[in-house]
Formats: C-alpha cells, structure tokens, sequence
C-alpha cells in the first residue's frame, strides 16, 4: 500500500512557465515532508521540505504547499528553467522523528527550452 | 573529497553469487541507509543504521545483510544474488537532525544475470 503516492509519473512544461508537481499521502500522522530532485547517474539531493504546521515554504523559485485536510502537498517551481529537468521524490518519515523515509514513486520532469 | 561515495558505480554478477556494495561517508554521520530504487517503485527503504553496531530493517529487506563496525562505512551484501535484486542501490546518510536530511550517494547500478 502506496503510503505517499505521485500519480503523474512525468510532466512536460515550457521554459518560464510554472510547474506543479503533485503529491498525496494516506497517513494523516505525516508530520513532515520533504522533496528531493534526482539527475541521472546521481543520487537524490534535497530540495526544499515542510512542517505540517505550516501550509506554505518558499525558497527562492521553490514553493511547496500542504493541504492537510486534503492529505495533499505540491511542489511549485517558478519560473521553470531546463536546469529543472529531473525526477522529483517526495518523501515523508515513516512516524514522527523516526529517520526512516517513505518515498513516492516520482515524477518526471521535463522543461522545453 | 568529502561526502558520501558508493563503490562499485556499475557491477554486473550471476544468480546465486555473493556481491558487497560499499558505502562510505567523511561526514561522521549517525545516521546511514541503504534504498532501491526500481521502475514504479520509488525508492525503497532495504535497511538503515542509527550508529555503529546498531542496525534495522527498512521495507525490503530480504535477501540482504547489513553490518557497521565503523561509523563512516556500511557495506550492504547480497549474500545470494537473485534477478530480482537487479536494481540501482542507493546509499544515504544523515546528521539524525530534526529536519531529518538525508544525503545521498551516487548509486551502484546492479545487474544480475
């Protein structure tokens, strides 16, 4: 059972434009969120993460939302530059202040120059 | 240079052999993990370590054996490869912070004949 799911498992966007990458989870004990973004040939890197008691973090052209009633969060990236192509995790940890990790599926990200 | 490196990059074996992926971190990090990643999947939790001589299991942890008798190294052993755990292994590490980061290597990508 898929506990933090990415149904779209690609996005094409044009350069400038937004992208939303969308993210739901089914536990609502999910206290925080996190999204990574992984090139090829690399190992996932950080992106920006949440706390469930905020609905919004921003960094720089990165914004994620959470909707807690909704058990739903996005990731926001304006505006997209093809430097942003790349598969995009979230992730959240398993139970609260444990370090093990539950990851989407992913979502593929490509941003046309 | 500092950071989290994995060896092999690329190993290709046959069912029924014993392989050793290494994993080696300058970071001092408590905190180390092995993952899987696999086409629909995600990444997948195979199995962690909260410190030296300590380790549990992640999600998918049949098939593999884990040891940490130093804290920067954590070598992740198949004892008896099987097609199934073809696959791109990842290794990660983290403070044990609230933000919970992970750090991730580059990855080993697996084949078993």
């Amino acid at each position: 059972d898929q506990q933090v799911k990415q149904n779209s498992p690609s996005l094409s966007v044009q350069e400038g434009r937004i992208s939303i990458l969308n993210c739901d989870y089914t536990n609502s004990m999910f206290d925080y969120f996190l999204w990574y973004k992984k090139y090829p040939a690399e190992g996932p890197t950080f992106l920006i993460s949440i706390s469930s008691i905020k609905d919004k973090n921003e960094d720089g052209r990165f914004t994620v939302f959470l909707n807690k009633s909704a058990k739903h969060l996005s990731l926001h990236i304006v505006p997209s530059q093809p430097g942003d192509s790349a598969v995009y995790f979230c992730a959240a940890p398993l139970t609260s202040g444990t370090y093990k990790y539950i990851f989407g599926t992913g979502t593929r990200l490509k941003v046309l120059a | 240079d500092a950071g989290i490196t994995q060896s092999p990059r690329y190993k290709i074996t046959e069912t029924g052999r014993q392989v050793t992926l290494m994993c080696h971190q300058t970071w001092s990090h408590s905190y180390m993990f092995w993952y899987r990643q696999d086409l629909g999947h995600g990444l997948r939790l195979i199995y962690y370590s909260a410190a030296a001589d300590i380790t549990d299991k992640g999600e998918v942890p049949d098939g593999y054996v884990v040891s940490r008798s130093k804290t920067e190294n954590f070598p992740l052993t198949l004892e008896s490869a099987t097609r199934s755990q073809t696959s791109v292994y990842f290794c990660a590490s983290s403070r044990g912070t609230v933000k919970n980061i992970q750090y991730f290597g580059a990855g080993t990508r697996l084949s078993v004949l």
